[in-house]
């Protein structure tokens, strides 16, 4: 079974503007969630998607938003682009609703904010 | 709110030697705990998990261990060889599914 997948691998974006990652997560997994991760603050938590559905976020600012599609691909938005944003973007996906709690991450996306 | 903390922050072993690396969470609402292993350029790899509903759980050379009372809970990695060099996360969810991260522990295996 294929892993999860984001495209794309790396982004350069600047200043203010805005950038969109995707996401894809393991066949007959139905949910994706979202992180962060930088040198500085490790591995937080940006929002998760089920079924279409926010169902939980984390403590960032209304610039990041998401969306996930009926065959559960999600997308990440970033507006307004800071210096700080720059980091790894992960996505992980589990099966939900029922079965494990496992999540299992992408290979992520850099992002670079000049 | 939700913190884990985990400690070392480095660890330097030889070929062989054991490893361990201790987490402690905040939140009482935490029922699973799984542990994930970033090599270099990467991505986190889940090698071992725990519920709270047991206490300790092995797979070949790696063991996890969950105090409940105390709020603490280890990896254990025995035999250690040069490719279990990499960075370990541990971390805890509530039944949210929300993942906290602790800051990382980057283990060297010296040959």
């Amino acid at each position: 079974k294929a892993g999860v997948t984001q495209t794309p691998r790396y982004l350069i974006k600047t200043r203010g503007q805005q950038v969109t990652l995707s996401c894809s997560p393991i066949s007959g997994h139905r949910s994706v969630s979202w992180y962060q991760q930088t040198p500085g603050q490790g591995l937080q938590f940006l929002f998760e998607y089920f079924s279409e559905t926010q169902r939980n976020k984390g403590n960032f600012p209304g610039r990041f938003s998401g969306r996930q599609f009926s065959n559960s691909r999600s997308e990440m938005n970033v507006s307004t682009l800071e210096l700080g944003d720059s980091a790894l973007y992960l996505c992980a996906s589990r099966i939900a609703p029922l079965g494990g709690m496992e999540q299992y991450f992408g290979p992520g996306t850099r992002l670079t904010v000049t | 709110g939700e913190n884990v903390e985990q400690h070392p922050s480095t660890l330097s072993v030889q070929e062989g030697d054991s490893a361990v690396i201790k987490c402690t969470y905040s939140d009482s609402a935490s029922n699973y705990f799984p542990w994930y292993k970033q090599e270099l350029g990467k991505r986190p790899q889940l090698i071992i998990d725990i519920r709270s509903n047991v206490g300790e759980k092995k797979d070949q050379r790696i063991a996890v261990t969950l105090n409940k009372t105390a709020k603490h809970f280890s990896l254990h990695i025995t035999e250690t060889q040069p490719e279990d060099s990499a960075v370990y996360f541990c971390a805890a969810a509530d039944s949210s599914y929300k993942l906290i991260f602790g800051s990382g522990t980057r283990l060297l295996v010296r040959p």
